[in-house]
């Protein structure tokens, strides 16, 4: 049984530019969340989506947007990316009305940006 | 704003000692509380978890102690093992909302 399923595993870029990020959540699971790891920080909440929306928003700008599909696998888009961008992003994996029984992380993206 | 404290970046114990974790939070209205393992180059795993309406809960080697009123939660391993060294982040959420707030993490190093 896959876990939830984050690609690429690193990327680069430059500053300005923008980037996309992907998650495939756990087989039978319907709702995905997304954190940024600063270094030397905890996950910090960036927004979920349930049934192809965006359901909660953490304190994050509109420059980070997302996307859920059918077969509910999601990304996560980054826009004018500034340095301090640079980050893990983990992405989180539940069923909707399970609550935080069974939330399962991949093993996130790290963005470095240059 | 820092709701949740984790004010040790890092704890060592030797092996077979209890090791202790702290995780202080601002806000009164979260009633449910988690304790995250994190090894290099993995997500996060979930370790134990307590609803406000306990003070206590055990499983295995992993007790969580809640403190409502000093709003301070504590993660005791005993007996520590080798495999116990990884970053121990604290969380936390509203019951039914999936949205956790975790602390800046505490590395724990079991020394053999």
């Amino acid at each position: 049984d896959a876990g939830v399923t984050q690609s690429p595993t690193h990327l680069i870029k430059t500053r300005g530019q923008q980037v996309t990020l992907r998650c495939s959540p756990k087989s039978g699971h319907d709702t995905v969340s997304w954190y940024q790891q600063a270094l030397g920080q905890g996950p910090q909440f960036i927004f979920q989506y349930y049934e192809e929306e965006e359901r909660q928003r953490g304190n994050f700008p509109d420059r980070f947007s997302g996307h859920q599909f059918p077969n509910y696998s999601s990304e996560l888009n980054v826009n004018a990316l500034l340095l301090g961008d640079s980050a893990l992003y983990l992405c989180a994996s539940s069923l909707f009305d399970r609550g935080l029984n069974g939330y399962t992380f991949g093993s996130g993206t790290r963005l470095t940006v240059v | 704003d820092q709701q949740v404290k984790q004010n040790s970046p890092s704890l060592s114990v030797q092996e077979g000692r209890i090791s202790i974790l702290n995780c202080d939070y601002t806000n009164s209205m979260f009633d449910y509380f988690l304790w995250y393992k994190k090894y290099p180059a993995e997500g996060p795993t979930f370790l134990i978890s307590i609803s406000s309406i306990k003070d206590k809960n055990e499983d295995g080697r992993f007790t969580v102690f809640l403190n409502k009123s000093a709003k301070h939660l504590s993660l005791h391993i005993v007996p520590s093992q080798p495999g116990d060294s990884a970053v121990y982040f604290c969380a936390v959420a509203n019951f039914g909302n999936e949205k956790l707030t975790f602390g800046t993490g505490t590395r724990l190093t079991i020394i053999p």
